[in-house]
């Protein structure tokens, strides 16, 4: 199956600084999700993306589809301490196999 | 709508003995997921159904674990017997063909 690589693996950020994670797949891939996983809960979907280049945006966070289809980054501005959690990326096969990345864990400094 | 539901929330068992979980999904959600997700890292992936159907076990320890998805809505995975590397969540998921993943609470394994 698709694997998806995350880096940083854990990110302390001060509230109100800016950060990005990053999701990297050394194969293509058809389209990529973004899920998020408070401390003790679920994941959660926060996003797809599907076309080259793609660019979504939610309030405060900016999703990208690498060009190749083979990357993508969530980038958050202003972090506050409702962003604490984990950002998971995870990718789709043809027959909607839903593979996930290991994570990136956010801690928040207020 | 209903979201999936997961039962029971918390089980602790000794080391060789079974256990099962529960789901029931979204209706009308053709694709249902089971993972394993242990502490600090990723969902992985153990099963996956379209309907009644398996499209992918491969990371399934067919040795000690089984699953099945009768009549194409309800599901259950059992541990049999069970390891003390098996504590983990595990963590049901259904979605309608390759759309949003919409997951249960989860079932907090320990075995001790």
């Amino acid at each position: 199956g698709q694997q998806v690589m995350q880096i940083p693996q854990y990110q302390h950020v001060q509230e109100g600084e800016d950060f990005t994670t990053y999701c990297n797949s050394s194969t293509t891939l058809s389209n990529i999700q973004w899920y998020k996983q408070r401390p003790g809960g679920h994941p959660v979907f926060l996003i797809q993306l599907v076309k080259s280049g793609e660019v979504k945006k939610q309030k405060r966070l900016t999703f990208q589809f690498g060009e190749a289809k083979k990357n993508s980054s969530l980038h958050i501005t202003a972090t506050q301490t409702t962003d604490v959690g984990t950002y998971f990326c995870a990718a789709i096969s043809n027959d909607y196999k839903l593979s996930f990345g290991a994570g990136t864990t956010v801690t928040v400094r207020a | 709508e209903a979201g999936v539901a997961q039962s029971p929330r918390y089980k602790i068992i000794e080391k060789r003995q079974s256990v099962a979980f529960w789901c029931n999904p979204i209706s009308g959600h053709a694709t249902l997921y089971w993972y394993q997700q242990i502490l600090g890292q990723g969902p992985k992936l153990l099963i996956q159904f379209q309907n009644n159907g398996v499209v992918d076990d491969s990371q399934l320890p067919k040795d000690r674990f089984s699953a099945e998805r009768l009549k194409g809505v309800d599901s259950t995975l059992k541990i049999q017997p069970a390891k003390l590397e098996d504590s983990a969540v595990y963590l049901c998921a259904s979605s309608s063909l390759g759309s949003v993943a919409f997951f249960g609470q989860g079932t907090r394994l320990t075995v001790v």
